[in-house]
């Protein structure tokens, strides 16, 4: 079973518009931490915002937040406000423990493709 | 957070050879991350480099073709041996920085590709 599901290939919005971004996620640890991840097409790997299990407030960072539901096990990012800037790949990613070996690494959903258009 | 950079950003290969790909941390850090993204895929761990043992490989990814080394606290390289097209990917190093919940920072990847 995957870890990490995000059901959107693509998503499409105008500028100045909202958009969500859905992710849900598979564990039964009690403690994680769950990640999203901005990737334009230049390929690095930008941090946006990170939610731990045990926070009872969403997180948000500036026009990022993140709609945080533990029961439903999902962690969706709502992008306010979008820019054209934020055309790019978004990944979804999930820290367990005990998830690999070594520990503390990340396991990515597929990502969703963002477009943005004036 | 870290700053790491990574060299080269970008390179052509022939099937055959290696590639040695070096990421470099401005901060000392215990561990080191490497990950593999397929042309159109999401990112697989290859394996986490701890500085003074040997790495750890997740499954699917041995020694032989990803040698990894980890001299220091700072700077790990990453080698692609025997390459095959299907090495064609982009390799990123990250490493936990101070954000909440070891929040990982990556390096800007390197694009390789194999003729």
């Amino acid at each position: 079973a995957q870890k990490i599901t995000q059901t959107q290939p693509g998503m499409f919005v105008q500028e100045k518009e909202a958009v969500t971004l859905d992710c849900t996620y598979d564990t039964s640890d009690q403690s994680y931490g769950l990640f999203w991840y901005k990737q334009p097409s230049s390929g690095e790997m930008i941090f946006l915002i990170y939610q731990g299990s045990y926070d009872e407030q969403n997180a948000t960072e500036g026009r990022y937040s993140l709609n945080f539901q533990k029961a439903r096990k999902s962690a969706n990012l709502v992008i306010s406000a979008s820019q054209l800037g934020d055309s790019a790949m978004y990944f979804c990613a999930m820290r367990e423990p005990f998830l690999y070996q070594a520990g503390t690494a990340l396991i990515f959903g597929k990502g969703t493709t963002l477009s943005v258009s004036s | 957070s870290a700053v790491i950079s990574q060299k080269p950003s970008r390179d052509i290969c022939q099937r055959g050879t290696s590639l040695t790909i070096q990421c470099q941390v401005d901060s000392q850090v215990t561990m080191m991350f490497w990950y593999r993204q397929q042309p159109g895929q999401s990112l697989t761990l290859i394996a986490t480099a701890n500085q003074g043992s040997e790495a750890t490989y997740e499954s699917g990814f041995v020694i032989d073709k990803f040698p990894i080394s980890r001299p220091n606290l700072t700077f790990s390289t990453l080698t692609v041996s025997n390459m095959s097209p299907e090495d064609s990917s982009i390799y990123l190093c990250s490493t936990s920085g101070q954000g909440g919940g070891g929040t990982q920072y990556f390096g800007p990847g390197t694009r390789l590709t194999v003729l």
